[in-house]
């Protein structure tokens, strides 16, 4: 069965402490691997897609990576605002535009 | 550019009763998508409408239902409501023009049955 599991499941940082945040997958036919950012009583936030192994990208504080098992989302130095639910989630190949999302990181930075 | 919306915000039921919920995607999107997000399940996909045809269902009873407009519009509606239908319904609309878009979430709406 495909899935997707995130670890851990929440992380206190204090600010400018960086990390890493976990996404692994057991799928069969990868089309793409997503992370969103969620606020509490908002909806999810884009942040990357990543195609194939290897492929890695940047955004302020924020690093995705993709491997054949497993993504990470790093962050680096992070703020209190970075603050939120970290989800990944997976698209298949012949899957239509269905997501298949982790049940997600829950992150407080702390000053 | 306006962002995806949700109409109403929140919105408070009894068992027994139905339900609509509106979903308008960004200008030029044509896919839309339905996803219930509870505390003990997290984020499911409910279906996805392209073309006013549903495209994808997942796991859920036919209690659920959806469509769609010819302008893209969209609306999901749930019938003899059950308290576990309490959730967060979120819809994310997508171009449709390549291999992998990114979907844009919508605010949501919170049903509440009591």
């Amino acid at each position: 069965e495909d899935q997707v599991t995130q670890s851990p499941e929440a992380l206190r940082l204090q600010e400018g402490e960086s990390s890493s945040l976990n996404c692994s997958y057991t799928v069969s036919g990868l089309r793409g691997l997503f992370w969103y950012r969620q606020d509490p009583g908002k909806g999810p936030e884009f942040l990357f897609t990543l195609y194939s192994a290897g492929e890695e990208k940047e955004k302020e504080r924020l690093k995705a990576t993709l491997t054949k098992k497993e993504s990470f989302l790093h962050i680096t130095a992070p703020k209190p605002e970075d603050s939120a639910t970290y989800l990944c989630a997976f698209i298949l190949t012949g899957g239509g535009n269905k997501l298949t999302f982790g049940t997600g990181t829950q992150l407080k930075v702390e000053l | 550019k306006a962002g995806v919306t949700q109409t109403p915000r929140y919105l408070i039921k009894t068992r027994g009763q139905q339900v609509t919920l509106s979903c308008s995607p960004i200008s030029g999107h044509r896919s839309v998508s339905w996803y219930q997000q509870t505390p003990g399940q997290g984020l499911q996909f409910l279906f996805e409408y392209f073309s006013e045809t549903q495209r994808n269902k997942g796991n859920f009873p036919g209690r659920f239902s959806g469509r769609q407009f010819s302008n893209s519009r969209s609306e999901m509606n749930v019938s003899t409501l059950e308290l576990g239908d309490s959730a967060l319904y979120l819809c994310a609309s997508s171009l449709d023009a390549g291999p992998t878009d990114t979907q844009y979430f919508g605010p949501g709406t919170r049903l509440t049955v009591l």
